[in-house]
């Protein structure tokens, strides 16, 4: 049983198109985030959400926007994608000790 | 702000060596500090947490230590396997269970054989 699955794994896109990461967990956490990690292997967070309630969120393009239907579940949308936004993202969920990350997902904007 | 580096950056040893990985962080206010594992195409594996009022946490051939006050961590892993080709990365945790991770950029181990 995975514990924090995302898919796709990968995805490949024209820029300037709409795309949807998902996320979940069975771990019972409350707390769950996306994080960027760029081709330089920089992870960096980018929203963070507790019980479905948005507690962080990065200096990220309003492009992004995340949303948590339930709290197993934080999904990730992006619009007008951009070359720039090629990268890495994982999701994680904690119990607000140790953080527990998806195997991510590799977003290649051609 | 929080800035977390890394030394080195890459490290390649023989097998059976003993190795420190280590970590340095620019605000000693932390919360908590991790270790992962990140294997090629894979996510983040937690490793070790020290808490803010720890000095060392073990598990295995893992040592982590913390001293806080001078914003550094340290990784010793023991006798160390091919298996422990990875990806290290440490995150230090700031203010409370709901504050963000800031990470280094990773110490990229190889273990020969």
């Amino acid at each position: 049983d995975t514990a924090v699955s995302q898919t796709p794994k990968y995805l490949v896109t024209q820029m300037g198109n709409d795309k949807s990461i998902k996320c979940e967990q069975n771990l019972g956490h409350d707390t769950m985030y996306w994080y960027k990690q760029d081709s330089k292997k920089f992870l960096k967070i980018m929203f963070s959400y507790n019980n479905k309630e948005l507690i962080i969120n990065e200096t990220v393009p309003n492009r992004f926007s995340p949303k948590s239907p339930d709290k197993a579940h934080l999904n990730l949308h992006i619009n007008s994608l951009e070359l720039g936004d090629s990268a890495v993202y994982f999701c994680a969920s904690g119990d607000g000790e140790k953080l527990f990350f998806g195997s991510g997902t590799q977003l290649s904007v051609l | 702000k929080q800035e977390v580096t890394q030394i080195p950056a890459a490290l390649s040893v023989p097998e059976g060596e003993n190795l420190v990985l280590n970590c340095s962080f620019t605000d000693s206010a932390i919360y908590n500090l991790q270790w992962f594992r990140q294997d090629p195409g894979k996510g983040l594996t937690s490793l070790l947490l020290i808490q803010s009022s720890q000095r060392e946490q073990t598990s295995g051939r893992l040592n982590a230590s913390l001293d806080k006050s001078s914003g550094r961590s340290t990784l010793y892993i023991a006798a160390s396997q091919p298996g422990d080709s990875a990806t290290y990365l440490c995150a230090v945790r700031r203010s409370s269970t709901l504050g963000r991770l800031y990470f280094g950029r990773g110490t990229q181990l190889t273990v020969w054989p």
